[in-house]
């Protein structure tokens, strides 16, 4: 079954960064897209950006450009986010998703990843 | 302005039916846009609920029970979730969603209270 599963809580202080993974396993990694969506609590998704597993190729939110970086091991079957220059405002639950290319069918989740930013 | 305004709150007895809207920002045309709809309960990640662009181009989620349904208002200008039945299990925060400007954008979701 297709799983993707998320690095633990983090806990950084102001002006740092975080880097969060997503294991995928169950379907072939490099044949669907993965996107970032965070959640602060209380509110509302935010998206931050896709990636394109096959070939690296990344989109992001003008928002976060400049400030999120999009990779991926596909030895490992795993994708990254990192998220620089960390600020209170970004203390959220980060979410990575799954979906076929073009489309906005996110139809598998993972459980989400807690980023704390606190000094 | 926000690209995609949902009302924040909805309350609707067990039984019947929710009709939940996501109006685009004036200048933005519903009509041939795809719109997405999740589903999120407390400590959960979102559900896909279905996707709707038109009665020819649509698709359900998988294991979305039929009572879930997509339209539009082109009058107003937006998207449309229908719960039919409503079950105490649907009391959830909806979001739709829409990919434009090169970015997914979302609502900010509409709280259904089953009462």
């Amino acid at each position: 079954q297709v799983q993707l599963v998320q690095s633990g809580a983090e806990v950084k202080k102001p002006g740092a960064s975080v880097k969060v993974s997503c294991k995928a396993s169950g379907y072939t990694f490099t044949s669907y897209d993965i996107n970032w969506v965070r959640q602060a609590t209380g509110q509302g998704l935010e998206w931050l950006g896709w990636m394109d597993p096959k070939n690296g190729n990344t989109g992001y939110a003008r928002k976060f450009q400049g400030r999120v970086t999009m990779t991926r091991d596909t030895s490992i079957n795993t994708a990254y986010m990192e998220l620089s220059s960390l600020k209170s405002d970004d203390t959220a639950v980060y979410y990575c998703a799954r979906n076929p290319a073009f489309t906005g069918d996110f139809e598998y989740w993972g459980q989400g990843a807690l980023v704390t930013v606190s000094s | 302005q926000a690209v995609l305004t949902q009302p924040s709150s909805l309350s609707a007895s067990p039984g019947a039916s929710a009709s939940l809207t996501c109006t685009l920002r004036s200048g933005i045309n519903v009509g041939t846009y795809m719109i997405y709809w999740f589903q999120q309960k407390p400590g959960s990640p979102p559900q896909f609920l279905l996707n709707y662009r038109s009665d020819s181009d649509k698709k359900q989620g998988s294991g979305v029970p039929s009572r879930f349904s997509g339209s539009k208002d082109a009058s107003a200008n937006a998207g449309i979730l229908l719960i039919s039945g409503l079950q105490s299990e649907d009391e959830a925060d909806y979001y739709c969603m829409m990919w434009h400007s090169s970015t997914w954008e979302f609502g900010g979701g509409t709280k259904l209270t089953v009462l």
